[in-house]
């Protein structure tokens, strides 16, 4: 069965610093990979998707870059974080090619102070 | 660009009973599927049911039904037999046609309390 692994669980980071969240897959190979936002209370925002290895196209621009640098890895960093970057962040996956709901990882949960 | 709204803030019933979450959405896609997800305080995300746009016929998945209303662009949930671990916030959301960028778009939520 796939399972979807996301680290941290959580993070404190001051303003200003690097940051770098990982989301891994396994049990499916080519997975359509993508990253969400949620800020305190609100609704999900998709930030970036991945069809493959070394692809990755921005939604929404919150100065954060993402990398897929195997099938089964998704990265999400920047490399100076604001105070509008706390928030739950969830990683997802569906079947390439298919209409499947995105399934979601347990998320990482980042304050910056 | 696609839209979805969730009227409904937050919804208290007495566990046991039927209730109704409300979702309307906006597309200029003729085909576009259409979920719906929970999430506990926790903030585990979880898939309850979907509907693509051109079956007839509303899902039913365990006790999640939908209410699938084409020509008014809106796609309710149905929870029947309500528990008290049923208390969450439901989340509606879109995805056009266009599969490879996955793109869901979500409504804001609805927060549901089951009481005994």
């Amino acid at each position: 069965a796939q399972t979807i692994h996301q680290w941290p669980v959580a993070e404190i980071k001051a303003v200003g610093s690097p940051l770098s969240l990982g989301c891994t897959i396994k049990g499916k190979s080519s997975p359509n990979l993508y990253w969400y936002w949620q800020a305190t209370g609100g609704t999900l925002q998709q930030l970036f998707y991945s069809i493959t290895v070394g692809q990755v196209e921005s939604v929404v621009q919150l100065n954060l870059s993402a990398s897929r640098p195997k099938d089964d890895q998704f990265i999400l960093s920047t490399e100076k974080l604001l105070l509008s970057h706390s928030g739950f962040y969830l990683c997802a996956w569906s079947l390439a090619g298919d209409n499947q709901a995105p399934l979601f990882g347990e998320g990482t949960r980042l304050s910056v102070l | 660009a696609q839209k979805v709204t969730q009227t409904q803030t937050s919804i208290s019933v007495v566990e046991k009973t039927t209730v109704t979450m409300d979702c309307v959405y906006e597309t200029r896609d003729s085909s576009y599927f259409l979920f719906w997800y929970k999430q506990t305080a926790s903030g585990e995300i979880v898939f309850l049911i979907r509907q693509d746009s051109y079956k007839k016929e509303n899902a039913t998945v365990g006790h999640y039904s939908l209410n699938f209303q084409k020509p008014k662009s809106s796609i309710g949930l149905i929870i029947t037999a309500t528990q008290i671990e049923d208390s969450a916030v439901y989340f509606c959301a879109m995805r056009e046609g266009n599969t490879n960028t996955g793109k869901l778009t979500f409504g804001d939520g609805t927060v549901l309390t089951v009481k005994p």
